[in-house]
């Protein structure tokens, strides 16, 4: 069974600092290409970075580009955001997400990353 | 960038209703658009891939058509799981920007 579990998330101050994970199972991670979306409250869904198999390639929103990193262990079969320079914007709930063929197939159940002072 | 937009942003319909919804793109994305249906307090699920092809394990009432600019979701009878919100993305060419959503509610 296809399962990816965030963690990390939480309340943190402008200005700071967060690292999301996202472990994986149930799929040779090291082949798949991945994602990160993120959902304000009750807003819809936006789209965060990408990142190849082999971590050699990563795209990124125009909001997060500069301040967010993406980043994975295929050894550990899990996928990382480094998120640096949080806004009150950045508020939401991050979710993990794996790409199948092009569009996502598969997501985690999402972390809530608070940013507020 | 391109931007994406969906029509209509709320929808209120009944049990057995045809239901359509309709993404546009700012610019050609040739077939390269998926449908997804999220639930509140879920993760979104994937309903339709590269504009037309239905996801397995996806009930064919849902289908899904267009190229280039304009695409439709259509649901052919609505049931009560249906009721939810609706996104397309474009993953044609970086950033992959979701719709705004459209939300499907009982009438």
């Amino acid at each position: 069974e296809v399962q990816l579990v965030e963690s990390g998330g939480g309340l943190v101050q402008p200005g700071g600092s967060l690292r999301l994970s996202c472990a994986v199972s149930g799929f040779t991670f090291s082949n798949y290409w991945m994602q990160w979306v993120r959902q304000a409250p009750g807003k819809g869904l936006v789209w965060v970075s990408r990142m190849n198999s082999d971590g050699s390639n990563t795209g990124y929103a125009d909001s997060v580009k500069g301040r967010f990193t993406t980043s994975r262990d295929n050894a550990r079969s899990v996928l990382y955001l480094q998120m640096n320079t949080l806004r009150v914007e950045d508020t939401a709930v991050y979710y993990c997400a794996r790409e199948g063929y092009g569009p996502i197939d598969y997501w985690g159940q999402g972390t809530l990353v608070t940013v507020s002072s | 960038d391109i931007q994406m937009t969906q029509s209509p942003s709320t929808l209120s319909a009944s049990v057995g209703d045809r239901v359509t919804i309709t993404c546009r793109a700012s610019q050609s994305i040739s077939s390269w658009l998926a449908w997804y249906q999220q639930k509140p307090g879920k993760a979104p699920k994937l309903l339709i891939y590269t504009a037309s092809n239905l996801e397995v394990g996806v009930p064919s009432r849902f289908s899904g058509s267009g190229s280039g600019t304009e695409f439709t979701l259509t649901i052919s009878s609505l049931q009560p799981d249906d009721f939810a919100t609706y996104y397309c993305q474009q993953y044609h060419s970086y950033p992959f920007i979701f719709g705004p959503g459209t939300k499907v509610d009982i009438k």
